[in-house]
C-alpha cells in the first residue's frame, strides 16, 4: 500500500515569490494535515482539511494557506516567501477525524 | 497550553546497551500520546499510539509505555539501524486534530 506522497521533493524560491507543495494522502484517509519543521524549531502544526474544508490552523499568518480537492489530496501555498520560511514541509494523513497520522517524506524548501 | 518536553537531547549508545527516553507532557485532556522515528532529510515514520495511562505497546526492541505525566521509550539490545531521532507528540481532547511534538531525542548506536 503506497504511503502519503509529496511533491517537489526539493523547491528553490527567492523572496517574495509564492510556492505551491502538493501531496496525496494514504489511499482511504480524507483527513490530511500540514506541518513545518524549521530548524531547531521542531515540528509547528500549520494547517488540517478535512471534506475539503479548513478544519484548523497553527499560527502562521494568512500567507499560508492551502486547500483540498475532491479526491483528498491538499496543495499548500506560501505568498509572499520570506527567508525564515526555509524548512521542511511535512504533510500526513489519517482516516476521517482519527488520531493517528501517517507522514510523507516533505517538500525541502529553500527561500534565497 | 499543550507542551511535550522529551529528554535527553542527545543519547549515544553501544550496540547491545540498553537504555530509555523520556516525554514528559501537560495537555487539557489527552486524547493520544504518539511515538515517531525520524531518520535525517525525511518524515517522520508512526511506531506507537497510547491512550490511557498504564498502558503498554511493543515493536521489535521498542516498548513504550504512559503514565498521566510522561511517557518512556524503552530501547532493548539496540542495533546501529535503530539510530535515529524519536520524537513524542500529544494530541488533546479539544485540539482539533492538531500534533504538538516535543524536539526530539538524538539517538545514535555504536557497533
Amino acid at each position: 500500500e503506497a504511503g502519503v506522497t509529496q511533491s517537489p521533493t526539493h523547491l528553490i524560491k527567492t523572496r517574495g515569490q509564492q510556492a505551491t507543495l502538493r501531496c496525496s494522502p494514504i489511499s482511504g484517509h480524507t483527513s490530511v494535515y500540514w506541518y513545518q519543521q524549521a530548524l531547531g524549531l521542531g515540528l509547528q502544526f500549520l494547517l488540517w482539511y478535512d471534506e475539503g474544508e479548513e478544519r484548523n490552523r497553527g499560527n502562521f499568518p494568512p500567507r499560508f494557506s492551502g486547500r483540498q480537492f475532491p479526491n483528498y489530496s491538499s496543495e499548500l501555498n506560501v505568498n509572499a516567501l520570506e527567508l525564515e520560511d526555509s524548512a521542511l514541509y511535512l504533510c500526513a494523513s489519517s482516516l476521517w477525524r482519527q488520531e493517528t497520522q501517517y507522514f510523507g517524506p516533505g517538500t525541502r524548501l529553500l527561500v534565497l | 497550553e499543550d507542551q511535550v518536553t522529551q529528554s535527553p537531547e542527545a543519547l549515544r549508545l553501544q550496540e547491545g546497551e540498553s537504555s530509555s527516553l523520556n516525554c514528559s507532557y501537560t495537555v487539557s485532556g489527552l486524547r493520544g500520546l504518539f511515538w515517531y522515528r525520524q531518520d535525517p532529510g525525511k518524515g517522520p515514520e508512526f511506531l506507537f499510539t497510547l491512550y490511557s495511562a498504564g498502558e503498554e505497546k511493543e515493536k521489535e526492541r521498542l516498548k513504550a509505555t504512559l503514565t498521566k505525566k510522561e511517557s518512556f521509550l524503552h530501547i532493548t539490545a539496540p542495533k546501529p539501524e535503530d539510530s535515529a531521532t524519536y520524537l513524542c507528540a500529544v494530541q488533546a481532547v479539544q485540539g482539533a486534530q492538531k500534533l504538538v511534538f516535543g524536539q526530539g531525542t538524538r539517538l545514535t548506536i555504536n557497533p
